[in-house]
């Protein structure tokens, strides 16, 4: 079974403070995902991550792959309230196909 | 224009009673899925179809089952509905990126509840 671990589970910060998100396992993902989802709504793709050791920014958010491609972290910069939502991993594993599994999500509420 | 919708929002119901869950998309994927998120809001795939075909089946109950007419349409029916189905119910579509990772889209989700 190819889990995805996420941690922490539940943050609770000031609004101006940094942040970091992890999202590991032991198996080799082709990449990984980080979608944000607010209440009532779907999960929304932030961005996907493929080589072993990528950077990718979005604006305040800062997405790393694992050089191994087994892990991922999501660093927010001077966290603002509408950064506020359920933040979640997904991957799609080494062997291909179809299937995305999700990590259980990150819920980060940024108080003003 | 809304790329996956699905309806019902909200459904509630009692137990033992059949119902179905529509979705659609307008973006030209060819696969569709439905996953299941619990009250811990953990996300967990049931059932995936690509060109109208079922390729993943995780091991939902027979209860659970799948329809897709066309590409652009994914509809789930379940019978004789318990306690523990209750959740919230999403639909999604990708489009294959050719081993660089499946990109989803999600719709809004339809919140069922079983009384």
């Amino acid at each position: 079974t190819q889990l995805l671990e996420q941690s922490p589970q539940f943050l609770s910060i000031q609004e101006g403070e940094n942040l970091t998100v992890y999202c590991n396992s032991s198996s080799v993902f082709s990449s990984l995902q980080w979608y944000r989802q607010e209440p009532g709504e779907g999960p929304v793709l932030l961005v996907t991550v493929v080589t072993g050791g990528e950077v990718k920014k979005l604006k305040r958010l800062t997405f790393q792959f694992g050089d191994a491609r087994k892990d991922s972290s999501l660093h927010i910069t001077a966290a603002q309230p509408g950064d506020t939502g359920l933040y979640l991993c997904a991957g799609t594993p080494n062997t291909g196909g179809f299937k995305t599994i999700f990590g259980a999500g990150t819920r980060l509420f940024v108080k003003a | 224009d809304t790329a996956v919708s699905q309806t019902p929002k909200y459904l509630v119901t009692q137990m033992g009673n059949d119902k179905s869950i529509k979705c659609e998309q307008n973006l030209g994927h060819d696969t569709m899925y439905w996953y299941k998120q619990d009250s811990k809001k953990f996300l967990k795939i049931m059932f995936s179809y690509n060109n109208k075909e079922l390729i993943i089946n995780e091991t939902v109950p027979n209860r659970f089952s799948p329809k897709s007419p066309d590409k652009a349409h994914l509809n789930l029916h379940i019978n004789s509905l318990e306690l523990g189905d209750s959740a919230v119910y999403f639909c999604a579509s990708s489009f294959n990126t050719g081993g660089r990772g499946e990109k989803l889209f999600f719709g809004s989700g339809t919140q069922l509840s079983v009384l």
